[in-house]
């Protein structure tokens, strides 16, 4: 079984729709973070958190909302999706004792009409 | 934000060549790691690098820490078609503790058989 698993893998939405991504994780890990990727531009952190009900931005949040009620779960809440978040979004996890390494779940590829 | 240039952005080989790909940033970091990404996958970790210096292998993989702490490298020795892929650099983003990671703009490998 997977250790970082996300929902849905693949999401077709509308403008204006508001949607939700999840991220499960079974690593007993404490940080958890969300990523977009676009062609050629890489990984962009877009909020993590440490603990549950710790939120802080990342470089890209505006646009974007997440929950962290349980320290397995992390969900990522687009309000009203535009185009332009369409994307790859990657959840990953980290702990203190393993230092900066992080590990990635499968991905979301979403596509916003 | 701190940046990390990869290069090249994308390399073909034949079958059995070697590859060698590297990672400079004009910032020193603690930590370098390197991740691959398979098509349709989320990055997964091949090498993490503590120490200025170090080199540390796993299989057919070598990567190395730059001694300027600036720079890191990665070498894929006859490479096979699952090699085929994205090579990603990461490092802390803000210095060490951080534990958010800034990601290099990948190097897409092809390997002709």
């Amino acid at each position: 079984d997977a250790d970082v698993t996300q929902t849905p893998r693949n999401r077709i939405t509308k403008t204006g729709k508001r949607i939700m991504l999840e991220c499960s994780q079974t690593k007993g890990h404490d940080r958890m973070y969300w990523y977009r990727q676009d062609p050629g531009l890489g990984l962009r952190l877009i909020y993590y958190s440490f603990d549950v009900k710790d939120i802080n931005k990342g470089e890209i949040s505006d646009g974007y909302s997440v929950s962290r009620q349980a320290q397995a779960k992390f969900s990522l809440s687009l309000e009203s999706a535009i185009p332009n978040q369409t994307a790859l979004y990657f959840c990953a996890t980290g702990s203190q004792g393993i230092g900066e390494t992080q590990y990635f779940g499968p991905g979301t590829r979403l596509l916003v009409l | 934000g701190q940046q990390l240039n990869q290069s090249p952005q994308s390399m073909f080989i034949q079958e059995g060549e070697d590859v060698s790909m590297n990672c400079t940033s004009s910032s020193i970091f603690n930590t370098w790691l390197w991740y691959k990404q398979d098509p349709g996958e989320g990055p997964v970790l091949l090498i993490a690098l503590y120490k200025a210096g170090e080199l540390t292998s796993n299989g057919r993989l070598t990567a190395q820490f730059g001694i300027t702490r600036k720079d890191s490298f990665l070498n894929i020795s006859a490479s096979i078609p699952s090699d085929v892929g994205i090579y990603f650099c990461a490092g802390p983003y803000s210095g060490a503790g951080s534990y958010q990671l800034t990601f290099g703009k990948g190097t897409k490998l092809s390997v002709i058989p």
